[in-house]
């Protein structure tokens, strides 16, 4: 399968802060998508990312596709408690069947 | 509204036997994924089915898995001879559009 480097792989951090991840690909695809994992739980679609340069918002996180369409970050901004989770950045194949996930960052907030 | 159900949600199995997974979409879906989720670790995609279509079974590891969707609803994943490695969180997930994918909330798989 593909591989996505996603980093870092964990952040501990004050709540208010900022936090920033992102997602790095070898190739090029044109679906990049953030997810977010709570414990115990299945992972939950954050934000969608269809084309490149994109940047899109939802509440406190914002995301952007790279132009080079092998990359994309994910922040989230004045972090609060139920922030704390792990977050999957992934990818549509170009074949559009497949997705790939990277490994996840592990985020805490420290109230 | 109903979301997508998996169960067991966990199984405890000794090695080498055979074990069934089982997912329940959410009704009305016609895509339906499974993946597994090894500790500390991202998704791995297994297999993918999409209406009536063949599934697309590239990603699963070895022929001891296998998967069914019967009636274009429920899907049961099979596991023969399960390994050690076998252990790991196995995740359903249905959709509508290919991009928004409900995932259930997985079945925690350990092979003694």
């Amino acid at each position: 399968g593909q591989q996505l480097n996603q980093s870092p792989q964990s952040m501990f951090i004050q709540e208010g802060e900022d936090v920033s991840m992102n997602c790095t690909s070898s190739s090029i695809f044109n679906t990049w998508l953030w997810y977010k994992q709570d414990p115990g739980e299945g992972p939950v679609l954050l934000i969608a990312l269809y084309k490149a340069g994109e940047l899109t918002s939802n509440g406190r996180l914002t995301a952007q596709f790279g132009i080079t369409r092998k990359d994309s970050f994910l922040n989230i901004s004045a972090s609060i408690p139920s922030d704390v989770g792990i977050y999957f950045c992934a990818i549509l194949s170009n074949t559009g069947n497949q997705f790939y996930f990277g490994t996840g960052t592990s985020l805490t907030v420290i109230p | 509204g109903a979301g997508v159900s998996q169960s067991p949600s966990n199984k405890v199995t000794e090695k080498g036997k055979d074990v069934e997974l089982r997912c329940d979409p959410i009704s009305g879906h016609t895509a339906l994924y499974w993946y597994r989720q090894s500790l500390g670790q991202g998704l791995e995609f297994l297999i993918y089915f999409q209406g009536n279509s063949a599934p697309d079974k590239s990603g699963l590891p070895s022929d001891r898995f296998s998967a069914e969707r019967t009636g274009g609803s429920v899907s049961t994943l099979t596991i023969q001879r399960t390994q050690q490695e076998d252990s790991a969180v196995y995740l359903c997930a249905s959709s509508l559009s290919v991009y928004e994918q409900y995932f259930g909330p997985g079945t925690r798989l350990t092979v003694t």
